[in-house]
């Protein structure tokens, strides 16, 4: 199993661009959640999604979308990058339960 | 939503020394959650603990749950240079659906 993966692992973008980070897992989770991480911050939740078809706000979700695309997936959409998006985005899931987090390797994205 | 203040931020120790860090929120929590970060890496879940009062152990870390279920901490013991990373503790937040709230986190240096 590979767990949760994340593409790309890089990613510099001018102000302005749009892009999508991808995530996916193959242990069968229901949940799934975006982070973001900056220095000192810890990791602030962006969207979550309780389940396949549902998705919801986090703590800072204003400049993002996402769509849960299947059980599987949880895409992350940056329509229209800021500098403040410059940070290290990580994807987590968890199963039935809601105990451990399982996170990808994250995402590192520089907004110039 | 949920707050957990984790002291210190940063700790510096000599291989062999203990370490400690705590996470301290004003409300009663259900559970706690500890999570370890290698630099460059992502969280890795380490433990949960539900219980008031609860004490648990992996090797030579230690795991405590106050007993008016407000405070944990984590306990090194004679630090070696594999425990260097940022230790995380997290909540759950108000609702379920597994969000959880993170502490800003403690970076541990550990110098041979």
């Amino acid at each position: 199993n590979a767990g949760v993966t994340q593409t790309p692992k890089f990613q510099v973008l001018k102000t302005g661009q749009s892009m999508t980070l991808q995530c996916a897992q193959d242990m069968n989770h229901n949940s799934m959640y975006w982070y973001r991480q900056d220095p000192g911050m810890g990791l602030r939740l962006i969207y979550y999604s309780a389940s396949e078809g549902t998705t919801d706000k986090g703590e800072v979700p204003n400049g993002y979308n996402v769509s849960r695309l299947n059980k599987r997936e949880f895409s992350l959409r940056l329509e229209s990058a800021a500098p403040s998006q410059t940070s290290v985005y990580f994807c987590a899931s968890t199963g039935a339960g809601f105990s451990e987090q399982f996170f990808g390797p994250g995402t590192r994205l520089t907004v110039l | 939503g949920q707050q957990v203040m984790q002291i210190p931020q940063y700790q510096h120790v000599q291989e062999g020394e203990d370490f400690t860090t705590y996470c301290n929120s004003s409300t009663t929590l259900s559970n706690i959650q500890w999570y370890k970060q290698r630099p460059g890496g992502h969280p890795v879940f380490l433990i949960q603990l539900v219980k008031s009062g609860e004490v648990k152990k992996q090797k030579r870390l230690t795991f405590q749950f106050g007993e008016a279920k407000k405070n944990s901490s984590l306990h090194i013991t004679a630090t070696q240079t594999t425990d260097v990373g940022t230790y995380f503790c997290a909540v759950a937040g108000g609702t379920s659906y597994g969000k959880l709230t993170f502490g800003q986190g403690t970076i541990l240096t550990v110098h041979p």
